[in-house]
């Protein structure tokens, strides 16, 4: 079975241009969460995406946006990118778990994005 | 409120036991267990649940003390190959369905 994948692996951008990261799931899965974390830091929720709608995002600004198209997969967009968006974003597909509030999560090998 | 992990980073030799915390300021249903190698995504280890058993494979472990709000990691006779950051992601009731992420442990193991 097929993991999460991510793309680009690497993405190399300028102050103020916009990147867009794209999120395959897992077969089956509905859900797809976002994750930005900078280097040596912990994980720092982005957006939840469900069934084509988003569910709940995290403490980040408007400019961080995304979106789930009909196949599950999804979209993450970065505007107007500042330095300090230098991170690997993570992308992560759930499944539903008997017993569990909240799915458990598979990670995608991540986007690292850079910005000069 | 984001879980505290402790402790914050630790060195091992090979064969060595180490014990991961993660403690929260709420009442858990649960917590899952992550392990990122440098370079490289988390992988899921275990959930435990609320009310659930003490979960494990291979040598390592965990369990869950509701009362404490609190969840350990147990890795006996440590490998090589369990060098990394270990994240402890918790939810409660009024998270959202989300899981609200530790900074996570930084093992090293030395052979």
């Amino acid at each position: 079975e097929a993991g999460v994948t991510q793309s680009p692996t690497h993405l190399i951008k300028t102050r103020g241009q916009q990147a867009t990261l794209r999120c395959s799931p897992i077969s089956g899965h509905t859900s797809v969460y976002w994750y930005q974390q900078a280097l040596g830091l912990g994980l720092q929720f982005l957006l939840w995406y469900d069934e084509g709608e988003e569910r709940n995002r995290g403490n980040f600004p408007p400019r961080f946006s995304g979106r789930q198209f009909p196949n599950y997969s999804s979209e993450l967009n970065v505007n107007a990118l500042e330095l300090e968006d230098s991170a690997l974003y993570l992308c992560a597909s759930s499944s539903f778990g008997v017993g569990q509030l909240t799915d458990t999560q598979y990670f995608g090998p991540g986007t690292r994005l850079t910005v000069l | 409120q984001q879980p505290v992990q402790s402790p914050q980073a630790v060195i091992l030799r090979e064969g060595e036991d180490a014990v991961i915390n993660c403690s929260s300021s709420k009442a858990l249903y649960s917590v899952h267990w992550y392990r990122q190698k440098h370079g490289e995504a988390p992988v899921f280890l275990m959930i435990l649940l609320k009310g659930g058993e003490q979960k494990g494979h291979d040598k390592i472990s965990a369990s869950f003390n509701e009362k404490k709000q609190q969840s350990s990691l147990y890795l006996t006779a440590s490998q090589l190959s369990y060098s990394g950051t270990y994240f402890c992601g918790t939810e409660s009731m009024d998270s959202n369905y989300q899981l609200i992420w530790g900074a996570g442990t930084k093992l090293i193991i030395k052979p």
